[in-house]
């Protein structure tokens, strides 16, 4: 089965500093590969998505940007980090495929900018 | 437009009760329709899945319904313990060529001794 590790687990960081959170992924080849952010009190909000090495899509124009150098390597950086930029961000991977396109998260990594 | 909506938003239980959480959406064409579990700064869990034909599925104590017609779905914890204190998310795909996801806000469920 698929086992998916982030890191780091918490960050904090200062307003304008850059941000780099990484995600792989154990268990499967070729998977679609995920970021997103959940706000307290709401549903999680897709940023980029990839179905392949170097393909990014963008969800949401923001001050984030996702690359995928290696097939079961996800990574979310910024150059410049805002205040609303803070919060829980989570990888996940689905199967490609796959019949029901399920989930599977990370652990999430906790980014608090002060 | 595509929409999830959960209630309640949070529900307080004495440990050893009963409880059920709703799902209702509004996501076109319909695919499946997945229950998740997610702890405290923890990344969430799938609990159960349930497709187009499919109205009721079973993990243990969970036990999620889903009414096609209505658009509605049901997520049933019986006999509470201390650790199904999380919050639960409901999330349906749309299958479009491609699996459109839309996650609901989500159920924050707290279960007192």
């Amino acid at each position: 089965s698929q086992t998916i590790h982030q890191w780091p687990a918490t960050l904090v960081q200062p307003v304008g500093s850059p941000l780099s959170l990484e995600c792989t992924v154990e268990g499967t080849s070729n998977p679609n590969l995920y970021w997103y952010r959940q706000a307290a009190g709401r549903g999680l909000q897709l940023l980029f998505y990839s179905v392949g090495i170097g393909q990014i899509s963008s969800e949401v124009p923001q001050n984030l940007s996702a690359s995928r150098p290696q097939d079961r390597q996800f990574i979310l950086s910024s150059k410049k980090l805002l205040l609303s930029d803070s919060g829980f961000y989570l990888c996940a991977c689905s199967f490609r495929g796959g019949r029901t396109g399920e989930l599977f998260f990370g652990e999430g990594s906790r980014l608090t900018v002060l | 437009k595509n929409q999830v909506e959960q209630s309640p938003q949070s529900l307080i239980i004495l440990e050893g009760k009963n409880c059920t959480l709703q799902c209702n959406y509004t996501v076109s064409p319909f695919s499946n329709l997945r229950w998740y579990k997610q702890d405290t700064g923890r990344g969430p869990v799938s609990l159960t899945i349930m497709t187009f034909s499919e109205n009721t599925k079973s993990n243990g104590r969970y036990t999620a319904t889903l009414d096609a017609d209505t658009k509605q779905s049901s997520l049933h914890i019986t006999a509470s313990q201390l650790s199904d204190s999380a919050s639960y998310i409901c999330v349906v795909s749309a299958n479009t060529g491609g699996f459109k996801t839309i996650f609901g806000a989500g159920t924050r469920l707290f279960v007192k001794a």
